[in-house]
């Protein structure tokens, strides 16, 4: 089955800089991947997420990027904010049988004001 | 529109008992997901709904788990004889469809004393 490997699982920044978080996964089936933010004690929250067709996708403060030949897909925050810190996840899926998510094991961002 | 909704929110109870966990997904979504996370980890997949097809029961780690799901509407997952390996919050997804984002309840944060 699949393997999502994520890292750092710990990121402090201070605010303003750029935050990058990295993961790779080993079943090239795979072909949709989301990135989840969860703050303490909350639901997972989609924030962006990548279809294999494209390479980039941005959304205002967040991109991420896709190699589907070395199986990475990173997630970039620019001008972090306090109100950024939080877990971010990413996940992988093949959707062959519907979009049941791997996550990785998550990294706890933290802006330092 | 309501998102996704789970009961109870938490849940105590002792070793050896039945627990059962409520999830409604948000109206007109055909895809419903259970995933466990347990302390300071990532989602683990247990189970997969999609319309009236066979549910993909791939991620259910033990026979004590099974879950239901009446047309496509509500959903109970239930944990027979807990063990203490059980405490973890249980997170509910809905999508529209199999290949579309995942929008996450509150979770049901599950104690086994």
């Amino acid at each position: 089955g699949e393997n999502v490997e994520q890292h750092p699982s710990t990121l402090s920044v201070q605010e303003g800089d750029s935050a990058v978080i990295k993961c790779t996964y080993s079943d090239s089936a795979s072909n949709y991947f989301p990135w989840y933010k969860q703050e303490l004690g909350k639901r997972p929250q989609l924030i962006i997420d990548i279809r294999s067709n494209v390479g980039e996708k941005k959304d205002q403060r967040i991109a991420v990027t896709l190699n589907k030949t070395a199986k990475h897909f990173s997630l970039h925050i620019t001008e972090t904010q306090p109100e950024d810190s939080a877990v971010y996840f990413c996940a992988a899926a093949n959707g062959a049988g519907g979009n049941k998510l791997t996550f990785g094991t998550g990294t706890q961002l933290k802006v330092e004001l | 529109g309501a998102g996704v909704s789970q009961s109870p929110s938490n849940k105590v109870t002792e070793k050896g008992k039945d627990v059962e966990l409520r999830c409604d997904p948000i109206s007109g979504h055909t895809a419903l997901y259970w995933y466990r996370q347990r302390l300071g980890q990532g989602l683990e997949f247990l189970i997969y709904f999609q319309g009236n097809s066979a549910p993909d029961k791939s991620g259910l780690p033990s026979d004590r788990f099974s879950a239901e799901r009446t047309g496509e509407s509500v959903s109970t997952l239930t944990i027979q004889r807990t063990q203490q390996e059980d405490s973890a919050v249980y997170l509910c997804a809905s999508s529209v469809t199999g290949r579309q984002p995942q929008h996450f309840g509150d979770g049901t944060r599950l104690s086994i004393l």
